[in-house]
């Protein structure tokens, strides 16, 4: 079955410090593989995705997320933290063994950077 | 544009009690799907939906029904509620655009199940 695993469940950083936040799937075929954000009483929003091509993807807010297929990973990264990267955040990948492409999503990890 | 729109933001029930949370999208996406957010838990699919007239149940489907009578609309009723469907819910629907659209989220509904 296909499946996302974020190992933790809180990361702190110091703010302007590089954060990551990790990731790790399984899958059988191709990896899509997806980061969204969560701030306090919102919906999710969507960060990045991988589909194909270079493993390092550029999303918004500043944030990448690196692809290593030979460790099943796609951490969330990003060089200088602020405040304001605060929140929740969710790894996710798509499940095309149906053909009706449903997304399965990890735990979530809870960010949070310190002033 | 308004996205994906849920109603109502908030609500409490009783147990036994049935109600409906509405979802509403205006990006003619033909990808539907209800989520309920746990702590600890992450985002577990409910139900989903790939077009109208198309539904189909995801991870924890139990006690709950959709139908899709509209490519827009995707209600999800609960029939007779339960102190285990306390829970926050999201609806979110996906760009028909090729298969690699990512999804959109409407902002939750939170329930509370007495």
């Amino acid at each position: 079955a296909q499946s996302v695993a974020q190992p933790e469940d809180q990361v702190n950083v110091a703010e302007g410090n590089p954060l990551t936040v990790k990731c790790t799937y399984s899958v059988s075929g191709n990896p899509y593989l997806f980061w969204y954000v969560q701030y306090p009483n919102r919906g999710l929003q969507f960060l990045l995705k991988y589909i194909t091509g270079d493993n390092l993807v550029k999303g918004s807010y500043g944030f990448e997320a690196e692809f290593n297929k030979s460790q099943t990973s796609f951490h969330l990264k990003k060089p200088s933290a602020l405040v304001s990267d605060s929140a929740l955040y969710f790894c996710a990948v798509r499940d095309d063994t149906s053909g009706t492409y449903k997304y399965i999503f990890g735990t979530g990890t809870r960010l949070k950077v310190l002033a | 544009n308004a996205g994906v729109t849920q109603t109502p933001k908030f609500q409490v029930l009783k147990t036994g009690q049935s109600m409906t949370l509405q979802c509403a999208q205006d990006m003619n996406h033909e990808y539907m799907s209800w989520y309920r957010q746990d702590p600890g838990m992450g985002l577990r699919l409910i139900h989903y939906s790939v077009g109208a007239g198309i539904t189909d149940q995801g991870e924890v489907p139990n006690g709950y029904n959709v139908s899709r009578s509209t490519t827009e609309d995707f209600p999800l009723r609960l029939l007779s509620a339960a102190p285990s469907q306390t829970s926050v819910y999201f609806c979110a629907s996906r760009n028909p655009a090729g298969n690699t659209g990512e999804l959109f989220f409407g902002e939750g509904s939170r329930l509370t199940v007495l």
